[in-house]
């Protein structure tokens, strides 16, 4: 069956940085566009960033532009988000899903906590 | 950016009635919109694409209609199982993908 497990989470203080992975099984990784999506705590979902397939191309939100970089090793069935210059309103749960317009499938998510 | 909005925040509905949540999107998505399903520390699931496409495994009392700007998902006979959040998403125009901020379906 298809599982996304994310990890890389944790607290870290305003202006690091850190990277998330997310190891992809079950399905054909490497033929799937793939994309972080947010949920701070209490609130909605927030799109993040998405990458195309092969690595190609690569959009982000507004808010993280400049800040993250959405990344992906296919040999390795793994996503990564790296993110840096932390700020608190990153705070969230973060997900990795796949699909290419809308999200077939889910992790389980991964906590980052910004805080000094 | 096309901002998505979902009435109402709350609804309250006894189990075995009909749940209807809208969703209005700020200017045409087509049929392009998505539905999901959120249950309490779960991630969500993907309920329907294509504005009434269901995803796989999802049970036949899930429906969606609409088109450019209106959006309804009606769930026919509430089970117990089925009290979460649901949230819409437009993938009309993207970057970037957007969500509605959701509607929490409570037990009446």
């Amino acid at each position: 069956q298809v599982q996304l497990v994310e990890s890389g989470g944790g607290v870290v203080q305003p202006g690091r940085p850190l990277r998330l992975s997310c190891a992809a099984s079950g399905f054909t990784f490497s033929s799937y566009g793939m994309h972080w999506v947010r949920q701070a705590p209490g609130k909605g979902l927030e799109w993040v960033a998405v990458i195309s397939y092969d690595g190609s191309n690569t959009y982000y939100t507004d808010s993280v532009k400049g800040r993250f970089t959405i990344s992906r090793d296919n040999s390795k069935n793994t996503l990564y988000l790296h993110m840096n210059s932390l700020r608190a309103e990153d705070t969230a749960v973060y997900y990795c899903a796949g699909g290419v317009w809308y999200f077939d499938y889910w992790g389980q998510g991964t906590l980052v906590t910004v805080s000094s | 950016e096309i901002v998505m909005t979902q009435s109402p925040a709350t609804l309250s509905v006894s189990p075995g009635e009909r749940a209807t949540l809208s969703c209005r999107a700020s200017q045409s998505v087509s049929t392009n919109l998505a539905w999901y399903q959120q249950r309490p520390g779960q991630a969500p699931r993907l309920l329907i694409s294509a504005t009434s496409t269901r995803a796989t495994g999802i049970p036949a009392r899930f429906s969606g209609s609409g088109s450019g700007t209106e959006f309804t998902l009606t769930i026919s006979s509430l089970q117990s199982e089925d009290f979460a959040v649901y949230y819409c998403q437009q993938y009309n125009v993207w970057p970037p993908i957007t969500f509605g901020q959701g509607t929490r379906l409570d037990i009446k």
